[in-house]
């Protein structure tokens, strides 16, 4: 079956510090991939996707780079902000049965510091 | 605003009791998934539904666990003789009917119930 891993947190970056947050993925055939923001207190919100290799998905500085030789699908920013604290969500679907059945990672707590 | 809206927003039950959970879909949206997500882990797929019918309930994890979705809007999520395993964040979401060439269609959370089983 599908799967997603990403790299456990909590992530602890001072404010303008460089961010990354590895995710790879296991899936039949050929998946989208997405990553989820859920600020504290609010509900899990799309940050970015991509539908297939070699596509980049950005959004509000972030980037992640669908890589289908590596299966992974990395998170960066250049300059992380302290709104940006947050938990983050890697996740994938596949369209099997013409549907999105989507299939999260466990999360990553990012907190930034002033 | 129009989101998704999910009700009650906190629920506190004892072991056994049955609980109805509520979801409120954007206008228009077809599609309606249940998700439940458990302490320090992702959501995890329930049940699909397309329009009133269940589409896809593989990820139900007993026959105690029931959804419906009558008049293919509103959606409950029904959950009999609860256990406290069962407590967890449950999400809703929703999106609409993927259109032909597209290869997603955004699925938009709602805030989720907190259901905690004592």
């Amino acid at each position: 079956g599908n799967s997603v891993t990403q790299m456990e947190g909590p992530v602890t970056l001072s404010e303008e510090a460089f961010l990354t947050i590895n995710c790879t993925y296991t899936a039949t055939g050929y998946p989208s991939l997405f990553w989820y923001v859920q600020y504290p207190g609010e509900g899990l919100q799309l940050l970015l996707k991509a539908t297939k290799a070699d596509d980049k998905g950005s959004n509000k500085g972030f980037e992640a780079t669908y890589r289908k030789e590596t299966t992974s699908f990395h998170l960066e920013k250049g300059s992380v902000q302290v709104s940006d604290s947050a938990v983050y969500f890697c996740a994938l679907s596949d369209r099997s049965g013409g549907y999105q059945k989507v299939t999260f990672g466990t999360g990553t707590k990012l907190q930034v510091i002033p | 605003g129009a989101g998704v809206s999910q009700t009650p927003s906190n629920k506190v039950t004892e072991k056994g009791k049955y609980v109805e959970l509520r979801c409120d879909p954007i206008s228009g949206h077809t599609a309606l998934y249940w998700y439940r997500q458990s302490l320090g882990q992702g959501p995890e797929f329930l049940i699909y539904f397309q329009g009133t019918g269940a589409a896809d309930d593989s990820g139900l994890p007993n026959d105690r666990f029931f959804a419906v979705r009558p008049e293919g809007s509103v959606s409950t999520l029904k959950i009999q003789r609860t256990e406290r395993g069962d407590s967890a964040v449950y999400l809703c979401a929703s999106s609409k009917n993927r259109e032909a060439g597209a290869s997603y269609n955004e699925q938009f959370f709602g805030p989720g119930t907190r259901l905690t089983v004592l």
